[in-house]
């Protein structure tokens, strides 16, 4: 069975720094891969997501994502994080019927 | 408005007092799924459906059970609830399970005391 693994389980950083989540998965073949956000008390939305073509990835808010398939990863950065940004990041992959299996998220807190 | 709609959205309850938590989606969704969220472990599937009549376990069956009448409609049944499953359940639906992208109810915090 696939597994999703998330290596930063909580992260702080300043407004303007530089942002770069891990995301390592195992499963050996195709598969599509996520990135949801949770702002504190709401439910995961979709950040970006990744099933074939180019590996750099953009989604919203200026994130992207690499996939890199050789590493069996899929990292998100952001050049420049805001106090906005402050939430929690699940990366994910999809491989068949069960649709998604979620790594254990990355709590971000970005301080003024 | 496209939607995922939990219900209730905050419970506190005893252990062994059974309990559904309804979930219905507007999107003509053929998939469903229940995923519980805990600190440190992330979200895990507990059931999910292809389609009406259609459902099968996730990694943490264990304790709910489901039922998939109808397509919009996917409650969650706890029959005798305890404390372990205290979490946060969210409620979700695709149109194609493989594309991953999936459409979260704004979940529901059950507490079992």
């Amino acid at each position: 069975a696939q597994s999703v693994s998330q290596h930063n389980h909580h992260v702080i950083l300043s407004e303007a720094a530089s942002l770069e989540l891990g995301c390592n998965y195992s499963y050996g073949g195709t598969v599509n891969l996520f990135w949801y956000v949770q702002y504190p008390g709401q439910h995961l939305q979709l950040l970006l997501k990744y099933f074939s073509g180019d590996p750099l990835v953009k989604g919203i808010k200026g994130f992207e994502a690499e996939f890199i398939k050789s590493k069996f990863s899929f990292n998100l950065r952001k050049p420049s994080v805001q106090w906005s940004d402050t939430a929690e990041y699940f990366c994910a992959v999809a491989t068949g019927r069960r649709a998604l299996t979620f790594g254990s998220g990355t709590r971000l807190q970005v301080q003024p | 408005e496209a939607q995922v709609t939990q219900n209730p959205r905050y419970l506190i309850t005893v252990t062994g007092k059974k309990l559904t938590v309804t979930c219905s989606q507007n999107m003509n969704h053929e998939y469903m799924s229940w995923y519980r969220q805990d600190p440190g472990l992330g979200l895990r599937q507990i059931y999910y459906s292809m389609n009406v009549e259609v459902t099968d376990k996730g990694d943490v069956p264990e304790g709910y059970k489901v039922s998939r009448k109808e397509k919009r409609n996917f409650p969650l049944i706890l029959e005798s609830p305890s404390p372990n499953q205290t979490s946060l359940y969210f409620c979700a639906s695709s149109l194609q399970p493989r594309s991953g992208e999936l459409f979260f109810g704004e979940g529901s915090r059950l507490t079992v005391l």
